[in-house]
C-alpha cells in the first residue's frame, strides 16, 4: 500500500545549522507531497506542498523538491533558528480528496 | 474565520464511558476529515466526509467509534465503551474540493486520556 518513510530522530542541530530530513514515499500513482509541521503544544501546520514532480515547495526558508525518480521529497533549510524546533511530517496525498497519509514524524532541537 | 476548531482540547474519562467530540472546519471548506495520532507517531486517517456523506471509514474506526456531519458543517466524533487504547490526540482537518488538490487544515486536536 502507499506509504511514507522519514528519517527517525531526533535531529539536534546548533543554530544556522544546514538541515536535512529525509523523506522517501511508495504510491501506486501519482501523489501530491507535503511537509507538515507540529510545534510543541500546538496542531500540525501546513509548511510546504508539491504537487507534480520536479516542483519545488518553499516555505519560511525550507524548501522541498519532488523527485519521482527517487520517490523522494527531502526538506531542507540553509540555516536553522532555535524557533524551527519542532516535530516535522512528510506526507502524501492524492488528487480528489480522501485521506492524507503520514510517516512517523522527525523530532528536530535547534540548539542555541 | 480564525481555522478549524476543536472542543473539548482534553477529555479525560474512565474506561466503559462514552464520549463525544466536535469539530468545526473552516466556514467554505466542503470536505471533513478525522484523524487519530499516537505519541511518537504521525495521524492515521479515521473517515473523511464531504458535505454530510461520509465517504470513507478506515479499518482502524470499530464499532464503537461512529462520526456525524448532519447539515456539512460541524462534526461529531462518538466513541462508545471506551477502552485504554483509544487514548491518543483526535485530529479534525477540512479541507476544499478543488481541481488539482485539495490541501488539509488541522485543528488542535482533543486529547483523550482512558483511566
Amino acid at each position: 500500500g502507499d506509504s511514507v518513510t522519514q528519517m527517525e530522530g531526533p535531529v539536534t542541530l546548533s543554530e544556522e545549522a544546514f538541515l536535512t530530513i529525509n523523506c522517501t514515499y511508495t504510491a501506486t500513482g501519482y501523489p501530491s507531497l507535503f511537509w507538515y509541521v507540529q510545534y510543541p503544544g500546538e496542531g500540525l501546520q501546513l509548511l510546504l506542498k508539491a504537487t507534480k514532480a520536479d516542483d519545488k515547495g518553499s516555505n519560511k526558508g525550507f524548501e522541498a523538491t519532488y523527485r519521482k525518480e527517487t520517490t523522494s521529497f527531502h526538506l531542507e533549510k540553509g540555516s536553522v533558528q532555535v524557533s524551527d524546533s519542532a516535530v516535522y511530517f512528510c506526507a502524501l496525498s492524492f488528487s480528489g480528496g480522501f485521506k492524507t497519509i503520514f510517516g512517523a514524524g522527525t523530532r528536530l532541537f535547534v540548539k542555541a | 474565520d480564525t481555522g478549524v476548531s476543536q472542543d473539548p482540547r482534553h477529555k479525560i474519562t474512565k474506561r466503559g464511558q462514552n464520549v463525544t467530540f466536535r469539530c468545526d472546519p473552516i466556514s467554505e471548506h466542503n470536505r471533513l476529515y478525522w484523524y487519530r495520532q499516537t505519541l511518537g507517531q504521525g495521524p492515521e486517517f479515521l473517515t473523511y466526509f464531504q458535505n454530510e456523506a461520509q465517504l470513507e471509514k478506515s479499518r482502524l474506526l470499530s464499532d464503537r467509534f461512529s462520526a456525524e456531519r448532519p447539515k456539512g458543517s460541524f462534526s461529531t466524533l462518538e466513541i462508545q465503551r471506551t477502552e485504554q487504547g483509544d487514548s491518543a490526540m483526535y485530529l479534525c482537518a477540512s479541507s476544499l474540493e478543488a481541481v488539482s488538490t485539495d490541501t488539509q487544515y488541522f485543528g488542535p486536536g482533543t486529547r483523550l486520556t482512558v483511566l
